[in-house]
Order: C-alpha cells, then sequence, then structure tokens
C-alpha cells in the first residue's frame, strides 16, 4: 500500500505567494525525489536529493531531505502561472532497487 | 521524437475485452516500469522489469501482465478489462546506473465502460 503522506493534497494561491509541501512516512527512504506533472504530461523530475539533511535548489524550487530520513519538503518562492500543476515526492526504499514509492500528489492552483 | 512514447494516448474499451498498451523508449534504459494513476492515490506501481529477461510485479499487478519484447519496448494487457480499470497509465525508464530520475511517458488514458 501506499507508504508516503503527501501534504496538502491541494492548493489554491496568489500569483506571486510562496508554496510549501511535504512527505513523511513512517519508512526510512535512501532517495527523495520530486516530480512535476503538466496536464496531459507525464511526471518530470525536478529535483533528487540523495543525503539526508540535503538541502538542493533549483531555480525558485528548494527542497530538503529530512534528518530522520522519513521526510522531505519542497518549496516553490514567487510563484507564477507555469506552476501550476501536480507535484509528487517520491523515496525509495532499498538502495539500488531503482523502485520508487509516491506519494498521492499536490495539486496547485495559482490565481492571477 | 519522445524518448518515452506510450501508444494509444487515449482508448475507450469494453468491459470484458482484451487491451494492450504499448511503450517504447530511445533512451537505451534498461529498466522499464508500468505505473497507474488515480486522483488521490498518486502513482502506483504495476509491474517492472530491469532487463530483457527480467519481470517483476509491482503493488497492484492483478488483472494486468506486462511483455519485455526488446530493450526499448514494454508492453501492458489487461486480459480482460473491468471498470475499476478505469485510470491514467504511464511507462517510465531509468537507466542501469547514474541518477534516479525516471523518465515518463505523456500516458495512455484508459477507461473501460
Amino acid at each position: 500500500g501506499q507508504q508516503l503522506n503527501q501534504s496538502p493534497q491541494s492548493m489554491f494561491i496568489q500569483e506571486g505567494e510562496d508554496v510549501s509541501m511535504n512527505c513523511t512516512s513512517s519508512s526510512i527512504f535512501n532517495t527523495w525525489l520530486w516530480y512535476k506533472q503538466d496536464p496531459g504530461e507525464g511526471p518530470v523530475l525536478l529535483i533528487a536529493l540523495y543525503k539526508a539533511g540535503e538541502l538542493t535548489s533549483n531555480g525558485r524550487l528548494t527542497a530538503q531531505f529530512g534528518i530522520t530520513r522519513k521526510d522531505s519538503f519542497l518549496n516553490i518562492s514567487a510563484s507564477i502561472p507555469s506552476d501550476v500543476g501536480i507535484y509528487f515526492c517520491a523515496g525509495e526504499l532499498i538502495q539500488g532497487a531503482q523502485k520508487l514509492v509516491f506519494g498521492q500528489g499536490t495539486r496547485l492552483t495559482i490565481n492571477p | 521524437d519522445a524518448d518515452v512514447t506510450q501508444t494509444p494516448r487515449n482508448r475507450i474499451t469494453k468491459t470484458g475485452k482484451r487491451i494492450m498498451l504499448e511503450c517504447s523508449q530511445t533512451k537505451g534504459h534498461d529498466r522499464m516500469y508500468w505505473y497507474r494513476q488515480d486522483p488521490g492515490l498518486g502513482l502506483r506501481l504495476i509491474y517492472y522489469s530491469f532487463d530483457v529477461k527480467d519481470i517483476n510485479k509491482g503493488e497492484i499487478s492483478d488483472g494486468y501482465s506486462v511483455s519485455r519484447q526488446a530493450q526499448a519496448k514494454f508492453s501492458l494487457s489487461l486480459e480482460s478489462a473491468i471498470p475499476n480499470q478505469t485510470a491514467l497509465y504511464f511507462c517510465a525508464t531509468s537507466a542501469l546506473t547514474g541518477d534516479y530520475g525516471y523518465t515518463f511517458g505523456s500516458g495512455t488514458r484508459l477507461t473501460v465502460v
């Protein structure tokens, strides 16, 4: 069954606002990844995290791998209309297995 | 051309019919996966294959089967489709080593009526 709890499930914000979403689990993960899915398309990798405590940025996006290895967050600063979509966290339970578990997704809607 | 191509993009089929979803890739990746997406449930793994002779069940394999015809091709079959298999299906690939970023296809929207 689902092993990652992603929240919130949906967000409605104004353009220019900052966004924060997170994933938690009772299991320990060796890798955390964040994906974005645009309407009608498959998910695209945004950020990959490989070490506990790692903080990585990609433009206006920042993600962190929690110290306990059981959580991760993604922040988006100064949101713009093209940030609309569904964001997924994903984690790899056993190092090297390359079999990812995905969160339920966060649907982001932006009011201009 | 897309790195991972799924066909068809959309399909409506009747209950009890057999249907095959196809996936081909030009990434040269050894590992291929089939996921199913349902609202509020995220992506759930159906089957995965680490090379041509390797097939593994994921968390929701019941009612599905797969075939890895070549390194570049991985197809998903529904032997007797049922309405609760209505969903968005994604194929993905990853390299044997290196970064963990999957490359996803654009998806197949399947409706079983």
